[in-house]
């Protein structure tokens, strides 16, 4: 099965505590990308990665860190410094080519609350 | 910055019938792409239709076409035949150079039965 998995599906967190979530693809996508969802809004980028070992920062990279350590893996950590993380996060990836071929396709999700 | 308004945040409509999804973006890019992505219940992004700015046909897919005009910024979404399953979040997002994609706000679609 090719696809994009993300894990876990719900996750809780105490105040000050730092959480990662996990986004694994298997679709041999160079991009990869991090979006946050709030109720009744749409998708803001949080950080993307065009190719291993590199990635930028999106529109709203304060309180949040990635790695890009495996093509197939892109890790996101919520830090203690995020001062609203409860959200529905979403992972996306892409060939990377930037041609009209390339299209983002996306994980199902983690919903993160904070207690 | 460019930004994506999606006007209507909740429309509804009648089994089998037609309805268009209204969106307007921004930019001072020639050279760019348009999607549609649908979120249901299970909020799982799934891209419905991608339109190329370069290309001045229409995109279509089986019963959704969008109609692109490119002076006018402005990328709808019909869909025909609406079916039950057709009930969600619809986004239509602006990618840039870089493929970083730029989502309106949604709107929300109610099918009735």
């Amino acid at each position: 099965d090719g696809g994009i998995t993300q894990s876990p599906k719900y996750l809780f967190r105490k105040e000050g505590q730092n959480v990662t979530l996990s986004c694994e693809q298997n679709l041999n996508h160079d991009a990869m990308y991090w979006y946050r969802q709030d109720p009744g809004q749409g998708l803001r980028l949080i950080y993307y990665s065009q190719i291993v070992n590199d990635f930028q920062k999106g529109d709203i990279a304060e309180g949040y860190s990635v790695s890009r350590e495996k093509k197939e893996s892109f890790p996101l950590t919520v830090t203690s410094a995020q001062k609203n993380p409860t959200a529905f996060y979403l992972c996306a990836s892409s060939i990377g080519t930037g041609t009209s071929t390339d299209t983002q396709y996306f994980g199902p999700g983690t919903r993160l609350t904070v207690l | 910055a460019q930004t994506v308004t999606q006007s209507q945040p909740e429309m509804s409509v009648q089994e089998a019938e037609t309805v268009t999804l209204s969106c307007t973006y921004d930019t001072s890019e020639s050279d760019y792409y348009l999607f549609w992505y649908k979120q249901p219940p299970s909020r799982q992004m799934i891209l419905v239709i991608r339109q190329e700015a370069y290309k001045q046909q229409n995109a279509t897919e089986n019963r959704f076409s969008v109609n692109f005009q490119k002076a006018a910024k402005s990328f709808s979404l019909k869909i025909s035949d609406s079916q039950l399953g057709d009930a969600a979040m619809y986004f239509c997002a602006y990618e840039e150079y870089g493929n970083k994609l730029v989502f309106g706000a949604g709107t929300i679609l109610r099918v009735k039965s």
